[in-house]
């Protein structure tokens, strides 16, 4: 099955200041999808990476998937308030027929 | 809003009952997949649907169990409930498989007593 750890589990950053969650794949990744949750809501898509080495933004949040495709990582520039939940990390099994989940990293986010 | 809705949105069971939770998809889309997601954990896939038919499973036992219908709602439903049931149960649907995007529902907050 495919195992999916993200670190950190939590994080507490001060308002405009940059920050990183990673996520590591214990199998080759078809697909590394990234989420948001506002707490005990649904789950809000952010991005999907496919290939080795691809990068996607979407406002002030950047993901990368590495050219193994093994680790992923999500970048917030200049953080804010509303940045604050829990991201999460989610990948296809090989017979798409499965979705495995990371645990999730908690961000706060001080005004 | 993600077109998806899930019923009801809290439930309170008692241990050993059966219960039975609903979504309704986003039109067009033939791929539902149901998740339970315990306090401060990730979600856990259940199974996935596609076209009506079961086309993959979690490890989750037998008690737990679904349907499909041809109007892109679906069905959970859970037997003879445990205390470790207990969760919120999120469903997502997609347009297509492998999904690109999965659309999640708010979920139903479960709690067995």
């Amino acid at each position: 099955s495919q195992e999916l750890e993200q670190s950190p589990q939590s994080l507490i950053v001060q308002e405009g200041k940059n920050l990183t969650i990673n996520c590591t794949s214990s199998k080759t990744l078809y697909g590394l999808y990234w989420y948001k949750q506002k707490y005990g809501e649904g789950l809000i898509f952010l991005m999907m990476l496919q290939k080795g080495g691809e990068e996607k933004s979407h406002e002030k949040i950047t993901a990368k998937l590495d050219e193994k495709k093994q680790q992923s990582s999500l970048h917030i520039t200049a953080s804010q308030p509303s940045h604050a939940g829990i991201y999460l990390c989610g990948a296809l099994g090989y017979n798409f027929n499965k979705f495995y989940f990371g645990s999730g990293t908690k961000l706060n986010v001080k005004p | 809003e993600t077109g998806v809705t899930q019923s009801p949105t809290h439930l309170i069971k008692t241990r050993g009952q059966q219960v039975t939770l609903r979504c309704s998809s986003q039109s067009g889309h033939n791929t539902v997949s149901w998740y339970q997601q315990a306090l401060g954990q990730g979600p856990q896939f259940i199974f996935q649907y596609y076209r009506e038919e079961e086309n993959g499973r979690g490890n989750f036992p037998p008690r737990f169990s679904g349907l499909q219908f041809p109007n892109y709602s679906s069905e959970l439903n859970v037997n003879a409930l445990e205390l470790d049931d207990s969760a919120l149960y999120l469903c997502a649907s997609s347009g297509q498989l492998p999904p690109l995007e999965q659309y999640f529902g708010p979920g139903t907050r479960l709690t067995v007593t």
